[in-house]
Formats: structure tokens, sequence, C-alpha cells
């Protein structure tokens, strides 16, 4: 299976503080893409990382990938209430139709 | 900005009976996804449609589902018989390309009681 792994399962950070979420996969992938969700609402998309690629900003958003351990980390900066959310990890492979979601990780921001 | 919407976003079915999910994709979108989430759990693959036929199915994507894409810009999930376990939350995706973003609609919250 080419699942993502989030890392921790759940994390909780004071407001403005940074917070780093980890993901795993198993097998070679085309792309690595990160997803918010607010409770019981819809996936938001945040941003997409490509297999050649080892970083990429957005905001207060900094994605990198390792292919060669296989692993991906979403860093968001100066963390706001507005960022509690579960953040889930999402990777297709070559030649796949299809993509995988990781069990994500709940992030609360105390304020 | 585009965006992907669903309909309805919740849907009451007495289990036995046919269900149909509705969702309009990004209009130049070509790829085409339906998951779904039950309470709490993962975001599973269901079924991936490209050029107007299944292009990748999950096992969980069985006789009972079927998807359709009838005029051009509606893409539907109907779900033929529904079961207590089929109590989720159900969400359609486009993207304008494989390996390009997925954009996800709100959800259908389909509770079969």
């Amino acid at each position: 299976s080419q699942q993502g792994e989030e890392d921790p399962q759940a994390l909780s950070i004071q407001e403005g503080e940074n917070a780093t979420m980890n993901c795993s996969y198993k097998t070679s992938i085309n792309n690595l893409q990160w997803y918010r969700q607010n409770s019981g609402r819809g996936l938001v998309h945040l941003i997409l990382i490509r297999s050649n690629e080892r970083e990429k900003h957005s905001g207060r958003l900094r994605v990198t990938l390792d292919t060669s351990k296989k692993s991906s980390s979403l860093l968001i900066t100066a963390s706001r209430a507005a960022d509690t959310a579960s953040y889930f990890c999402a990777t297709d492979a070559w030649r796949d139709d299809k993509i995988i979601f990781g069990k994500g990780t709940r992030l609360h921001i105390l304020p | 900005e585009p965006e992907v919407t669903q309909t309805p976003s919740h849907q009451v079915t007495q289990m036995g009976q046919e269900v149909i999910l509705r969702c309009v994709p990004i209009s130049n979108h070509l790829y085409f996804y339906w998951y779904r989430q039950i309470l709490g759990q993962k975001v599973e693959f269901l079924v991936s449609f490209y050029n107007n036929e299944i292009s990748e199915k999950s096992e969980i994507f069985d006789d009972q589902f079927s998807v359709e894409r009838p005029d051009g810009s509606n893409f539907t999930l109907k779900i033929r018989s529904t079961k207590l376990e089929d109590s989720a939350m159900y969400f359609c995706a486009s993207a304008q390309d494989r390996g390009s973003e997925a954009f996800f609609g709100q959800g259908t919250r389909l509770t079969v009681v």
C-alpha cells in the first residue's frame, strides 16, 4: 500500500508556536498533497509537492519532501486558533488514478 | 474561485433504499473521484473516473455502487441498496489532470437508518 501515515496522531501547541506534522509512505510516489479538515467539514487543499521537489512554501505553510526516506513534513508557522483542524497527507503513484490518504494528525491550538 | 459542489449536504435514508449523491466538479477538470469517511476514521478511496469511464476502483466499490456523468457537468454516485455500514461522509473531488491538485467538495453526510 502506498498510503501515508502521519505522526503525531494528535498535537496540542500554544497559539503563536510552530506546528510540525510528519507523513511517511511506503511506495514510490508521483505527488504528495496536504489537506486540512475542520471537524465534520470538507477537505481543503493546502499544497502539492511533486516527487522531484524538495521544499515548497505557501504563506505560513512549509512542506518538505524526502523521497529517499519516503517522508514529508508540514510546518505551520505562527499558529493561530483557526489552524485547529485535522491535517492529512495524500499520495498518488505513477500510473495510478487514485489518491490515498493517511490517517491524519489532529492539531489543536491552545489560546 | 471555482469549487466542487455537492448535494445534498445531508441525506437520511432507510436501509435497503437507493440513494444518489450528486457532485458538480470544477468545469475544466477531467478526473473525478469519490471518497468516503466513516465518522472519526480515515478518508477512503472509492472510485476514479476519467474519459467517461471508471479508471480505478477500490474493494469497497462493489456491485452496490455505480457512478455516472450523465450530462457533462454532474457526477453522481449511486448506492443501490443501502446498508447501515454505508453511513459516512461522502466526498467528491476533481482534478484537471492526473497528478494535479485534487479539490474536494464539502461532502454529503449519509445516514442509513
